[in-house]
């Protein structure tokens, strides 16, 4: 059984750009995840969504962050525009059980540098 | 914001020794979990004990809950190079946002 997909692995982008990063959950896992995690830090939930609802985005920075789950399978996370504050490692994971309180599968996750 | 803290924030033991991290946490859980992470690798889901359960093994793993503490230790037996890694433990709360809440994590060295 394939894992979660995420890709680019690794992105540098100057400030003000914007980027986007792509997230395939496991087969039939309806819930998916977003987390951010900081270098030395663990990760931090951005947003969860349901099948294609987005039932928590509470710490999703909506001024500049955007995502979508399109289908309920796939999704995207935006960054627009990045700051330097940005650079860090973006989580993608995905569960097929009672949300959020089960266990999670991570993708590699993608390395953003922002210049 | 993060509810766990993991100590020690670093540990390096040799291989073949026992290796103890500790969780402590805030709230009430559901569940608490232990992850692993490898260097520029995704998380690895270890071991789940629920609220009701004291304790749990898996492998040489051996993981720990005292509720009344709100604290968890995992312990590894026998440790090997293979893993070295971060670990982390990650409350899942009764109430409120069904979410996985993890701690700082503690980072695992193991020397051959």
């Amino acid at each position: 059984e394939a894992g979660v997909v995420q890709s680019p692995r690794y992105k540098i982008i100057e400030k003000k750009q914007p980027v986007a990063f792509w997230c395939n959950p496991i087969s039939g896992h309806n819930t998916l995840y977003w987390y951010l995690q900081n270098l030395g830090q663990g990760p931090e939930l951005l947003i969860r969504y349901e099948n294609e609802e987005a039932v928590d985005d509470s710490q999703l920075p909506k001024d500049r962050f955007s995502a979508e789950r399109l289908k309920g399978v796939d999704s995207t996370l935006k960054i627009q525009p990045a700051e330097l504050g940005d650079s860090a490692v973006y989580l993608c994971a995905s569960s097929g059980g009672l949300a959020g309180t089960g266990e999670q599968f991570f993708g590699p996750g993608t390395r953003l540098t922002v210049l | 914001s993060q509810q766990g803290e993991e100590d020690p924030q670093a540990l390096s033991i040799q291989e073949g020794e026992n290796a103890t991290m500790n969780c402590s946490y805030k709230t009430s859980i559901n569940n608490l979990q232990w992850y692993r992470q490898n260097s520029g690798r995704g998380l690895v889901h270890l071991i789940l004990i629920r609220s009701n359960e004291r304790e749990k093994h898996s492998g040489r793993l051996r993981v720990t809950l005292d509720t009344s503490k709100k604290s968890s230790s995992l312990l590894i037996t026998a440790s090997r190079a293979a893993d070295t890694a971060s670990y982390f433990c990650a409350t899942g709360p009764i109430q409120g946002a069904q979410k996985l809440v993890f701690g700082q994590g503690t980072r695992l060295t193991i020397n051959p």
